[in-house]
């Protein structure tokens, strides 16, 4: 079975500009995570899918941050314009309904200059 | 809010036992998980506690005790491969099921 993937694994990009993280989830798993660890602090929750649904995204840090799932499958998280403080290490993870385990992405790092 | 606290940095030696501790501060408490992350790498799922007493699985084994909203991961007969950061997470008592993480212990292993 795939795992998780993500795409880029690095990103470098100049303050201002724009930049779109991709998750692939485990086929079949409905329930899409996206967490961040920024400068060796812990990993923190910023949203939640079920399917197509944005379930819990309290953990945005902000409205430059969108993130979309298209179809229930891949889903995208849109830093636009970034900032110094968006970089980190961005995670995302899947799991089925009913289970515990989450599994998690290599992550993409993001380096903004 | 959730908050949990573990240590910062581990040294061991090879072939030792090391137990990585955490706390932990929960307004509803659903079990307590350890994953494992290498340097550039996916965190991946260790274990899960629920309930009081020690799991194992293999060389690693988990201990919860609710009562001292505390745990620890344990890890015998060290290796090389063991260096890497250690999370215990709990999860969140809402609807997502988001994980709530420690800062991470970072285990190094000496020969």
């Amino acid at each position: 079975e795939a795992g998780v993937t993500q795409f880029p694994s690095h990103s470098v990009i100049e303050k201002g500009q724009t930049v779109t993280l991709r998750c692939d989830p485990i086929s079949g798993h409905d329930n899409l995570y996206w967490y961040r660890r920024v400068m060796g602090k812990e990993i923190k929750f910023l949203l939640h899918f079920v399917k197509e649904s944005k379930q819990d995204e309290s953990g945005m840090p902000n409205n430059r941050f969108l993130a979309e799932r298209t179809g229930g499958t891949y889903s995208t998280l849109k830093v636009q314009p970034a900032e110094l403080e968006d970089s980190g290490v961005y995670f995302c993870a899947s799991k089925t309904s009913g289970k515990h385990e989450q599994f998690f992405g290599p992550g993409t790092r993001l380096t903004v200059l | 809010g959730q908050s949990l606290e573990q240590p910062s940095e581990v040294t061991a030696v090879e072939g030792a036992i090391v137990q990585i501790n955490c706390t932990y501060q929960t307004s509803g408490f659903y079990g307590l998980s350890w994953y494992q992350q290498h340097d550039g790498g996916a965190p991946t799922f260790l274990s899960y506690n629920a309930l009081d007493g020690l799991e194992e699985t293999g060389r690693f084994s988990s201990f919860l005790s609710r009562s001292d909203s505390y745990g620890y991961l344990l890890l015998q007969e060290l290796q090389m491969k063991d260096s890497a950061s250690y999370f215990c997470a709990v999860r969140d008592p809402g609807g997502a099921q988001k994980l709530v993480f420690g800062q991470g212990t970072r285990l190094t292993i000496n020969p």
